[in-house]
């Protein structure tokens, strides 16, 4: 079967770093997506990984090591708006988006 | 630009009652679109999606129905709502030529009771 897998919470203090992980194993790969979703509202784009390796933008940078099935998410420089769920989701061989449950994330100041 | 907007995005409904959650996209031709479904502590489960007018994939078989009369409307429904259709429900279409990442509704949150 298919599966993601992410915590299903982490705390943190304003002004710091986080690392959110995610795990995967799918029938084929073809790319990496991490999407932001406060409470109550629909997911919004963050990143995409395709190749092995960092991606920055901005206070977030995501990595990915396509031969470990392993991706994460750092958050640098922790606002209180910071505080939601992080969403990974891997396209299969079909094209077809497989999503994890989502890290909730809380900012503690 | 390009919007995608959503409605009703509240909706409380008695089991066996009908449903119609409707999808408009703006500023943009033959989108790819989806629905899907998101229940606490889950993650997103892709419901139906539609490559063009008339032309709808189902992934899960359940009581749920989409429809897709016109190029930039996406329509949800179903006849009888169970209990176990509450849940928030996401209409999306796909973006980015590379990597097609998607692009949410505001969402239409479902309460069955």
């Amino acid at each position: 079967g298919q599966n993601i897998d992410q915590p299903t919470e982490m705390t943190a203090t304003e002004g710091a770093i986080v690392q959110i992980n995610c795990t995967y194993q799918t029938s084929g790969f073809n790319g990496l997506f991490w999407y932001q979703q406060h409470a109550g509202e629909a997911p919004t784009f963050l990143s995409y990984n395709v190749l092995d390796g960092l991606e920055e933008k901005g206070r977030f940078s995501s990595f990915l090591s396509r031969s470990k099935g392993y991706s994460y998410l750092l958050l640098k420089e922790l606002q209180m708006k910071d505080s939601a769920s992080y969403l990974c989701a891997v396209k299969d061989s079909n094209y077809q988006l497989i999503w994890g449950a989502g890290t909730k994330l809380i900012i503690k100041p | 630009s390009q919007t995608i907007h959503q409605w009703p995005a509240t909706l409380v409904q008695p089991v066996g009652s009908p449903l119609s959650l409707e999808c408009t996209v703006e500023g943009t031709s033959n989108p790819n679109l989806y629905w899907y479904r998101q229940a606490a502590g889950r993650g997103l489960q892709l419901l139906f999606y539609s490559v063009g007018i008339g032309q709808i994939s189902s992934e899960v078989p359940q009581n749920l129905s989409a429809s897709r009369p016109q190029d930039r409307q996406f329509i949800l429904s179903s006849k009888k709502l169970l209990l176990s259709d509450s849940g928030f429900y996401l209409c999306a279409r796909q973006e980015g030529r590379e990597s097609g990442e998607l692009f949410f509704g505001e969402g239409s949150r479902l309460t069955v009771l």
